[in-house]
């Protein structure tokens, strides 16, 4: 079965700090990966994806993701926190088979002043 | 801006009573998908539909249809809510570009009480 696993519910970061929420994945053939953020109240915003090419996806507002085969992970990154990073991520895989995409059970991002 | 709206965005019902949730877009898109939020089971599919009269169960259909009868909308019906399905609900689409990449509702609030 093909899944998607965020191994920690919340991370702490000061701002300025760089800050990494992690995800790792397990998929059949080659996987296509997702970020999303939600902020409070609101729907997912799609910050960026992962399907073939360089390792290092770039994404919105200044987020960025490193695919490694390897490890079967698919880390978000930003070089410098802000308050406003503060938001619930989603790291989400397609499911080759059924063309659905299964989400993660969510990460808390909590960047501290 | 997916151009997705959802409605209604909030509604607090009572244990049986039938309830339908109302997502519509403006960018024609082929394909729609409801998903629930619920806290440590990050979002679920419920259902989704590839075209109009065209629909499939997803993860978590137990207690739930839906209908496409137009492009731009697709209704989520719980026919006798039960308090297990308080929640948040989020519509969703997929666009072609970038590629097979799904933009989220606003969602909606609902409580079964």
């Amino acid at each position: 079965a093909q899944s998607v696993a965020q191994p920690e519910d919340q991370v702490n970061v000061a701002e300025g700090n760089p800050l990494t929420v992690k995800c790792t994945y397990s998929v059949s053939g080659n996987p296509y990966l997702f970020w999303y953020v939600q902020y409070p109240n609101r729907g997912l915003q799609f910050l960026l994806k992962y399907i073939t090419g360089d390792n290092l996806v770039k994404g919105s507002y200044g987020f960025e993701a490193e695919f490694n085969k390897s490890q079967t992970s698919f880390h978000l990154k930003k070089p410098s926190a802000l308050v406003s990073d503060s938001a619930l991520y989603f790291c989400a895989v397609r499911d080759s088979s059924t063309d659905k995409l299964i989400f993660g059970t969510g990460t808390r991002l909590q960047v501290f002043p | 801006d997916a151009g997705i709206t959802q409605s209604p965005r909030h509604k607090v019902t009572e244990t049986g009573t039938p309830v339908t949730l109302r997502c519509h877009q403006t960018e024609n898109h082929r394909y729609m998908y409801w998903y629930r939020q619920d806290p440590g089971h990050g979002l679920r599919l419920i259902h989704y539909s590839y075209g109009v009269k065209d629909t499939d169960k997803g993860e978590v259909s137990d207690g739930y249809s839906v209908s496409r009868s137009k492009t731009e909308d697709f209704l989520l019906t719980l026919e006798s809510a039960t308090s297990s399905q308080t929640s948040v609900y989020f519509c969703a689409i997929k666009k072609r570009e970038p590629r097979d990449t799904q933009y989220f509702g606003p969602g909606t609030r609902l409580t079964v009480l």
